[in-house]
């Protein structure tokens, strides 16, 4: 089955640790994204990559980090910098020559305490 | 800057009543729309979306939403919902010559059996 994995669903940490975010897709999508979501915001982009070892920053980019090593893998780490930390975290992907239509995961809902 | 407003933050509905949710966003070119929907507990999924053509774009579950190029609009629309339709909606624009998404604050929608 293609798809986009995110792990895990339910994450703890405590404050003041780095944490990684893991997204995996084998859909052999060229661009892959990173959102926050909070309620009543919306999404927010924080980053997006749409090629291997290339990535840029979005809305909300402070206190996170990113790397794309591999087409199939986008993942975002959550630094100590992040002010603001628990929030769900949606993963999305687009095809190759699409009108952008984003595909997601089921997200991980970060808990910091 | 672009933008993506959804005029009505949270509806509730009785089951069998008809709903439109609002949506407008601010870019003078050619735009890609998307609904996306979220139900609870599951990851977003696409609803509908317009690329070109007939303005009116019927999507999943009976539901249909028209472009309105004049209006800035895309607003969603379905006849009679169903209490399984209760879940957060999101509009979303691309807009100009890039691979990102602009998104509306999403709308949580209650229908009642």
């Amino acid at each position: 089955d293609g798809g986009i994995t995110q792990s895990p669903k339910y994450l703890f940490r405590k404050e003041g640790q780095n944490v990684t975010l893991s997204c995996e897709q084998n859909l052999n999508h060229d661009a892959m994204y990173w959102y926050r979501q909070d309620p009543g915001q919306g999404l927010r982009l924080i980053y997006y990559s749409q090629i291997v070892n290339d990535f840029q920053k979005g809305d909300i980019a402070e206190g996170y980090s990113v790397s794309r090593e591999k087409k199939e893998s986008f993942p975002l780490t959550v630094t100590s910098a992040q002010k603001n930390p628990t929030a769900f975290y949606l993963c999305a992907s687009i095809p190759t020559g699409s009108y952008n239509e984003q595909f997601f995961g089921p997200g991980t809902r970060l808990t910091v305490l | 800057a672009q933008s993506v407003s959804q005029h009505n933050h949270h509806v509730i509905l009785s089951e069998a009543a008809s709903l439109e949710l609002g949506c407008n966003y601010s870019y003078g070119g050619t735009v890609n729309l998307f609904w996306y929907v979220q139900y609870p507990g599951q990851h977003l999924q696409l609803l509908l979306k317009y690329f070109s053509g007939d303005p009116l774009v019927k999507g999943i579950k009976g539901f249909e939403a028209e472009f309105i190029k004049s209006k800035f609009s895309f607003n969603l629309r379905k006849p009679s919902v169903q209490w399984s339709d209760t879940a957060e909606y999101f509009c979303a624009v691309n807009a100009g010559n890039n691979r990102k998404l602009i998104w509306g604050l999403g709308t949580s929608l209650a229908v009642n059996p």
